[in-house]
This record gives C-alpha cells, sequence and structure tokens, in this order.
C-alpha cells in the first residue's frame, strides 16, 4: 500500500500566521494519464471531514482562497496564507491513484 | 443540499454482525461511486469499501474483505455496508461519503460501531 507522511503531526500556529503542511508519498502518485489522485482534507473536531482540494491543487467550491495545494511526484504541501479560528482540526492528505486508497497520519493544527 | 445520514451503529460483541445504512439526499444518487470510511481511534482514517454506480463493482480494504459486504439501492437512494465477524480493530466511526473524481467530496455525520465484549 502507498504509505502518506505528514510532517508536521502537530502545528501550532498564531492567528493570522501562516501554516504548512508537507505530505510525502512512498509511490508517485501520478497515474498513467498524468493526473495525480491526492486530496486534502480538514477535519474539525466532532465534525465528519470535509474536501478542501482535489487533485493536488483543485479548491473545493466555498473553500476561502487562503488554502492552497501544490506539489508533485511524491511531495505535496497545503499552505495557509492566514490561519483563522476555524482552521483549527486535523488535516489529511488522501491518495486514490493507487489501490487501495489511503490517507496520511494527519496534522493537529492547534492556536498557540 | 447534499445530505448523507447514518445509521445503525451499536455496541456489538466480537464475532457479532452489524448493517449499517446511508440515506442520500440532494443530488443524483445513482449517478455516483459511493465508499466507506472509517476513524479508528487513535490511527486515523481509513478507506473501507466502494461501491460503483450500478453496484457491479465492489472493492475492500483487505482487512475487511470476505467479511464486509457493500451494497446499495438506487430506488431509495442508499447504500449499506454489512459487517460480520467483527473485531475489536474493527471499533470506529464509519462515514459514508460520495466519491466523484476519486475524491470524497460529500460526507455524513458518521455511525459509531464499538466492538467489546
Amino acid at each position: 500500500d502507498v504509505v502518506l507522511t505528514q510532517t508536521p503531526l502537530s502545528s501550532p500556529v498564531t492567528l493570522g500566521q501562516p501554516a504548512s503542511i508537507s505530505c510525502r508519498s512512498s509511490q508517485g502518485l501520478a497515474d498513467g494519464n498524468g493526473r495525480t489522485y491526492l486530496s486534502w482534507l480538514h477535519q474539525r473536531p466532532g465534525q465528519p471531514p470535509r474536501l478542501l482540494i482535489y487533485k493536488i491543487s483543485n479548491r473545493v467550491s466555498g473553500v476561502p482562497d487562503r488554502f492552497s495545494g501544490s506539489g508533485t511526484g511524491t511531495n505535496f504541501t497545503l499552505k495557509i496564507t492566514r490561519v483563522e479560528a476555524d482552521d483549527v482540526g486535523i488535516y489529511y492528505c488522501t491518495q486514490a491513484t493507487h489501490f487501495p486508497q489511503t490517507f496520511g497520519q494527519g496534522t493537529k493544527v492547534e492556536v498557540k | 443540499e447534499v445530505q448523507l445520514v447514518e445509521s445503525g451503529g451499536h455496541l456489538v460483541q466480537p464475532g457479532g454482525s452489524l448493517r449499517l445504512s446511508c440515506a442520500a439526499s440532494g443530488f443524483s444518487f445513482s449517478n455516483y461511486w459511493m465508499s466507506w470510511v472509517r476513524r479508528v481511534p487513535g490511527k486515523g482514517l481509513e478507506w473501507v469499501a466502494n461501491i460503483k454506480q450500478d453496484g457491479s463493482e465492489k472493492y475492500y480494504m483487505s482487512s475487511v474483505a470476505g467479511r464486509f459486504t457493500v451494497s446499495r439501492d438506487n430506488a431509495n437512494n442508499s447504500v449499506f455496508l454489512q459487517m460480520s465477524s467483527l473485531r475489536a480493530e474493527d471499533t470506529a466511526v464509519y462515514y459514508c461519503a460520495r466519491t466523484a473524481d476519486r475524491s470524497f467530496d460529500y460526507w455524513g455525520q458518521g455511525a459509531l460501531v464499538t466492538v467489546s465484549s
């Protein structure tokens, strides 16, 4: 199975400051057609996960533009330009290029 | 508005069985793959199973293959997860999720399954 390794696992941030989460894959995530099925999810306490970004960098409708995704091959990044209080929770990367679909361990973002 | 509502979560003894249901509304259900994903305490998220629009293809994670069965009823906009031979390690919150272009774009609130004697 593809292993996704997220760093850091915990990210204390100051409101208004940026945050960045890395997701490294044990295999390349581009399929034979050049598509890369790497997504980012956000889960607030007591809530189900919510899709933020799909196929590396496509922001879901309604997701603020302070969230951006980037990367290629085996290295991917989620960036938040200015963290707001609503952004706390756990962020997961997930890949669906290779079977079975797998998730990173999660990165907990909390306010300092 | 897209809504997914799970039901059927319960406390069950090891070796027991349970059936989860997920009622969908607000979209054309028969046009989408549907998936089950679980959040295991202390372990994060795990994809469990998914099913094609017409039910002709089903896939499972290795640790549940042969014990869990995913099915759907397009006439009633529902997807199900039949779980048998349950183990302590199956304890989790189970979510159903709509799957679009291999992304889980909508999630239910989840159903808690606890396997314990």
